[in-house]
């Protein structure tokens, strides 16, 4: 069955360092992969969209990858701040007509001042 | 430009009756889905509705349903509510059914008791 692992344990880091969160997924063709920002008590907010034919997208201080060899993007925050602290959620849209997009649990950024 | 709003905010009910949540989307945008969200399962998508029409369900019982006016305002309703139907329900709004960027509302939070 198809499944989306995000680490579920929280990543503690220290402020100005580089947050890593990791999404992987199996049984899978995505046609794009999405990250999702959400506080607490707060609906997601859209981050960055990465297409499966694009292997690096950038945004401000965010970075994505996507390799579909390994199937696994990986979500880079560079010089973390405390207000980045936060749960980032990846999502799927899975190729072939299908639109039902389909959410990781989500991990907990924590960044220390 | 207003965002996703959702009505009511917080609601609680006793099991057996019946629930409607109310979602306006974003001005322009005729894509609204609708997602359970529990820490158990994470979020997981309801249903999808475009120019109103239901264009994708999610796996959910039959008592979970919805429609979608002609002003792109979308309703959904939950009958005989169960213990398990406790949840975050969330709306998001797109420009159109690929899910490139959906806009989520602050969500319906429901307590069954």
């Amino acid at each position: 069955s198809q499944k989306i692992e995000q680490n579920s344990e929280a990543l503690n880091i220290q402020e100005g360092k580089t947050a890593t969160l990791t999404c992987n997924y199996t049984n899978y063709s995505p046609a794009y992969l999405q990250w999702y920002r959400q506080d607490p008590g707060r609906g997601p907010v859209f981050l960055l969209l990465i297409r499966e034919n694009e292997k690096e997208k950038r945004k401000e201080r965010l970075k994505v990858t996507f390799d579909t060899t390994l199937k696994q993007s990986l979500f880079h925050i560079t010089a973390s701040q405390p207000a980045d602290s936060a749960t980032y959620l990846c999502a799927l849209d899975p190729s072939g007509g299908s639109y039902i997009p389909t959410f990781g649990r989500g991990t907990s950024l924590i960044v220390h001042p | 430009k207003a965002g996703v709003t959702q009505t009511p905010r917080y609601l609680i009910k006793t099991r057996g009756q019946q629930v409607t949540l109310s979602c306006s989307p974003i001005s322009g945008h005729r894509s609204v889905s609708w997602y359970q969200q529990t820490p158990g399962q994470g979020l997981q998508f309801l249903f999808e509705y475009f120019s109103e029409t239901q264009r994708n369900k999610g796996n959910f019982p039959g008592r979970f349903s919805g429609r979608q006016f002609s002003n792109s305002r979308s309703e959904m309703n939950v009958s005989t509510l169960e213990l398990g139907d406790s949840a975050l329900y969330l709306c998001a709004s797109s420009m159109d059914i690929s899910y490139n960027e959906q806009f989520f509302g602050p969500g319906t939070r429901l307590t069954v008791l």
